[in-house]
């Protein structure tokens, strides 16, 4: 099985940074993704690790450690459109392309 | 543009009465995912299909719940009969596992939100 933990909420100012920390703990491991989920809209990807590292698309960089079952999602020069819930979520060795999610960090932006 | 294509949207019924809801993936994705969100739950895994073969549907409870996928272009998530506690999101996700490792990132339809009074 798979336990996946993530903050419930963070709060942050705009053109602020704010890093969403997610921890896993798998019985295989195949990949870490990123997703962003507006209140009533679907999720949206926003990034995958799969080697140990960082990744970086635009305002937003990725994180990720194997060993320490670790992973942290960066969101630089916040904007209040960032306000949104972030889903942690890994894919396993035993299903391929099965995503288990976290229960997701709700992000709020204030002006 | 490609996306998935979920209806019904919105879904209010009363318990008892049987539901299904339809999912049409991206033209040329061969894995199909139910998921289905709550407050409480968060994002949960009901089932899962790869070429249209069902592979895993060990989140979902199988005396009410039924997923098929009669073709490529439709897949098909019913429950008969609903309850209260089934009151949801139901989210339709499909991507594409072409072998060796990929990224193989999930593309969400914008669910159907289900009310069982």
């Amino acid at each position: 099985g798979q336990n996946i933990d993530q903050p419930t909420e963070m709060t942050a100012t705009e053109g602020a940074i704010v890093q969403i920390n997610c921890t896993y703990q798998t019985s295989g491991f195949n990949g870490l993704f990123w997703y962003q989920q507006h209140a009533g809209e679907a999720p949206t990807f926003l990034s995958y690790n799969v080697l140990d590292g960082l990744e970086e698309k635009g305002r937003f960089s990725s994180f990720l450690s194997r060993s320490k079952g670790y992973s942290y999602l960066l969101l630089k020069e916040l904007q209040m459109k960032d306000s949104a819930s972030y889903l942690c979520a890994v894919r396993g060795a035993d299903s391929w392309g099965k995503l288990q999610f976290g229960a997701g960090t709700q992000v709020v932006v204030t002006p | 543009d490609a996306r998935v294509t979920q209806t019904p949207r919105h879904k209010v019924t009363e318990m008892g009465q049987e539901v299904t809801m339809r999912c049409q993936p991206i033209l040329g994705h061969n894995t199909v995912f139910w998921y289905r969100q709550t407050m409480m739950q968060g994002l949960e895994l009901l089932a899962y299909f790869r070429n249209r073969a069902p592979l895993d549907d060990s989140g979902m409870p199988k005396d009410r719940f039924s997923a098929e996928m009669p073709d490529a272009t439709l897949a098909t998530l019913k429950i008969q009969p609903s309850e209260p506690r089934d009151s949801a999101v139901y989210f339709c996700a499909s991507g594409s596992s072409t072998g060796g490792l990929h990224t193989g990132e999930l593309f969400f339809g914008e669910g159907s939100r289900l009310t069982v009074l």
